[in-house]
C-alpha cells in the first residue's frame, strides 16, 4: 500500500532531550515536507526536501533539522526540544511536478 | 504573498443536504489546487486536486471547482452524511515543484 509513514504517533519528552521523528514513503516521491499543526494557526511548514541531500527551510524552521539521504527518509530532529514545540507534526510526500501530495498520519508531541 | 482563505470556520447542516464549502485564494496565478479532509486528531485525507487547466474534478458525491480568474475554489457536496463530518482544508500550490499553502479549514458538523 502506497503510504507515508510516520513514527512514533505520541510522544511525551522533557525540555531539552533530543529527539527525532521518523518520516518513510514507498511511492518514490522526490518531495518531502514537514509541517505542524497548531489550532488557530493551520499548517504550516517547517522544512522541505526536493530530492536526495537537497534541503530547504519553510516558514518556521527554528528549533528543527532535517536531513535527506535517502529518498524513502526525512526524519525530523529537535536537537532541544522546548514546550512551544508541543505541537502535531505531518510529514508530507508527493512527486516533483505539481501532483497532489500524501500525508502521514501525524505524530503528536507534548514537551513538558 | 499567497493567502488562502476558508469561510466559514465550522458549518453544521442537517444530514441529506447539499451543501458548498468555499475557498478564496489571493494570487490566482496558482499550479494547482488540492482539497483534504481531516478527521479529529488523525492525518490530511486527499479528497480532489484540480490542475490550473481544469475546472473541475469530481470524486463520487463530491466536487470541486476552481475559477482562477476570481481566485476562488468550492467543494461541493451532495447528500451529506454523518459520515462527512470532518475538517475540510484547502491547499493552493503556486509553482511546480512549489510548497502548498493551506487554508485554516471549514469544520463541517453533519446533524444526523
Amino acid at each position: 500500500e502506497a503510504q507515508v509513514t510516520q513514527n512514533p504517533r505520541y510522544l511525551i519528552t522533557v525540555t531539552g532531550k533530543k529527539l527525532t521523528v521518523t518520516c518513510s514513503q514507498n511511492m518514490n516521491h522526490e518531495y518531502m515536507s514537514w509541517y505542524r499543526q497548531d489550532p488557530g494557526l493551520g499548517l504550516r511548514q517547517i522544512y522541505y526536501s526536493m530530492n536526495v541531500e537537497v534541503t530547504d527551510k519553510g516558514d518556521v524552521p527554528e528549533g528543527y533539522k532535517v536531513s535527506r539521504k535517502e529518498k524513502r527518509n526525512f526524519p525530523l530532529i529537535l536537537e532541544s526540544p522546548s514546550p512551544n514545540q508541543t505541537s502535531l507534526y505531518f510529514c508530507a510526500s508527493s512527486l516533483t511536478g505539481g501532483y497532489g501530495y500524501t500525508f502521514g498520519s501525524g505524530t503528536r508531541l507534548t514537551v513538558v | 504573498k499567497q493567502e488562502v482563505t476558508q469561510i466559514p470556520a465550522a458549518l453544521s447542516v442537517p444530514e441529506g443536504e447539499n451543501l458548498v464549502l468555499n475557498c478564496s485564494f489571493t494570487d490566482s496565478a496558482i499550479y494547482n489546487l488540492q482539497w483534504f479532509r481531516q478527521d479529529p486528531g488523525k492525518g490530511l485525507t486527499s479528497l480532489l486536486l484540480i490542475q490550473s487547466s481544469q475546472r473541475e474534478q469530481t470524486s463520487g458525491r463530491l466536487n470541486a471547482s476552481l475559477d482562477k480568474s476570481s481566485g476562488r475554489s468550492t467543494l461541493y457536496i451532495a447528500a451529506s452524511q454523518p459520515g462527512d463530518s470532518a475538517t475540510y482544508l484547502c491547499a493552493a500550490r503556486m509553482n511546480r515543484d512549489d510548497k502548498i499553502i493551506f487554508g485554516k479549514g471549514t469544520r463541517l458538523h453533519i446533524l444526523p
